[in-house]
């Protein structure tokens, strides 16, 4: 049972321009959402997070938007930087007192941004 | 600081060896995580460690062991590898706002 899902493997778009990633999840009890971006070759890399409570948080050129009704995130990436061109981890947290937490990653998606 | 450090990079066993995937951190914290990223998938999580002297089975536990030697460290050990252990391991930790910091990895490939 894939708790999170990201359903589009891969996308394209032009340099200057807007990249939206999408990541669906079945779990009520998350308590946070976070991206991850990854180059080859590299661990992952923190890129922004949101808590539950919250509909949308911005640093930057990144703004992740969070709709609990449809239990749906969205990373937008405003504008768009061939740098961007990775693979982008959504997840999830799960709490467990404070203490620690485990994070469950959806399969990621790849970004090519065009010069 | 070099945040979180593993060793080794790469490393190719055969089929029933045994070997140790070190992992380090400098950044004070205390919850310390081991995962495996296989092609297609996302990262799975293999063990756990919310503190000192503590270690708990993740998502895919079978076939590993775990030690938590102290604060700074955090190992995998494989007793027997097998084809299907092949695999990206990261070793983490975690941050604020339930963010985890992630080392480099090590490539594994079982023969």
């Amino acid at each position: 049972d894939q708790q999170v899902k990201q359903n589009s493997p891969s996308l394209s778009v032009q340099e200057g321009r807007i990249s939206i990633l999408n990541c669906d999840y079945t779990n009520s009890m998350f308590d946070y959402f976070l991206w991850y971006k990854k180059y080859p070759a590299e661990g992952p890399t923190f890129l922004i997070s949101i808590s539950s409570i919250k509909d949308k948080n911005e640093d930057g050129r990144f703004t992740v938007f969070l709709n609990k009704s449809a239990k749906h995130l969205s990373l937008h990436i405003v504008p768009s930087q061939p740098g961007d061109s990775a693979v982008y981890f959504c997840a999830a947290s799960l709490n467990y007192g404070g203490a620690t937490n485990k994070l469950i990653f959806g399969t990621g998606t790849l970004l090519a941004v065009q010069p | 600081n070099a945040g979180v450090t593993q060793t080794p990079k790469f490393q190719v066993l055969k089929t029933g060896q045994s070997m140790t995937l070190q992992c380090a951190q400098d950044m004070n914290h205390n919850s310390m995580y081991w995962y495996r990223q296989d092609p297609g998938m996302g990262l799975r999580l293999i063990y756990y460690s919310a503190s000192e002297g503590t270690t708990d089975k993740g998502e895919v536990p079978n076939g590993y062991n775990v030690s938590r030697l102290n604060k700074r460290e955090f190992s995998l050990r494989l007793e027997s590898a097998a084809p299907s252990q092949t695999s990206v391991y990261f070793c983490a930790t975690r941050g604020g706002s339930s963010s985890q910091y992630f080392g480099p990895g090590t490539r594994l490939t079982v023969l």
